[in-house]
């Protein structure tokens, strides 16, 4: 199975900074088999973008993804207070599904 | 609003049973695949089945393979987890999950239930 290694384990900014968070595979998953999850204490994680760089419905524009093949990336563009959480990515290339071990984006 | 509402969870004896039901709402269920994912405590999230959207085809994580059953029920929009010779490392919130797709990603998330194996 492919595995997800996030980089790094916790990212500590202050709110109105800018967050890249990496996600890269043991083998490729394609040019857009890969999804974004956050998920804040308490509560079942929600999906962030899809098809490496496709938003989900209701998600602000100041998250973006990209990348293909092994290397992905996560940019918050401009922290808000509520986006302080853990980051997961998620590969659907190859079966089965398997996701990273998670990035904690925490306040500063 | 599309809805996912997952119950059944509790404790559990080392080698017990348990069944896990997830009431969908707000959208056609018949039309969907359909996923359970686990998070042990304070851990990461782990795929565990896959169900297509008529029930025909299934599929497993090798650590859950030939103890966990997953099925639905369209006429009822629910989905079910049977799960058998449990161990302590099925330890976990159980979150039922919808793909999209299909294509094995997951939107939306139900809010989880808790299944704890201890004896």
């Amino acid at each position: 199975e492919i595995v997800l290694t996030q980089s790094p384990g916790t990212l500590s900014l202050s709110p109105g900074e800018r967050a890249t968070l990496s996600c890269r595979a043991s083998q490729s998953v394609g040019s857009i088999y890969l999804a974004w999850y956050q998920q804040k204490p308490g509560q079942a994680p929600r999906l962030l973008i899809y098809g490496a760089s496709s938003r989900a419905t209701g998600i602000p524009d100041r998250f973006s993804g990209s990348g293909s093949g092994t290397d992905f990336t996560l940019t918050i563009s401009r922290l808000e207070p509520e986006d302080f959480a853990v980051f997961y990515c998620q590969q659907y290339g190859s079966s089965p599904p398997t996701f990273g071990q998670g990035t904690k984006l925490e306040i500063k | 609003e599309v809805q996912l509402v997952e119950s059944g969870g509790g404790l559990v004896q080392p080698g017990g049973s348990l069944r896990l039901s997830c009431a969908a709402s707000g959208f056609t269920f018949s039309s969907y695949w359909m996923h359970w994912v686990r998070q042990a405590p304070v851990k990461g999230l782990v795929w565990v089945s896959r169900i297509n959207s008529d029930g025909s085809s299934t599929m497993y994580a090798d650590s859950v393979k030939g103890r966990f059953t997953i099925s639905r029920d369209n006429a009822k929009s629910t989905l079910y987890l049977q799960m058998n010779s449990l161990r302590a490392e099925d330890t976990a919130v159980y979150y039922c999950v919808r793909d999209p797709a299909p294509a094995n990603w997951f939107d939306p998330w139900g809010q989880g239930t808790l299944v704890t194996v201890s004896s």
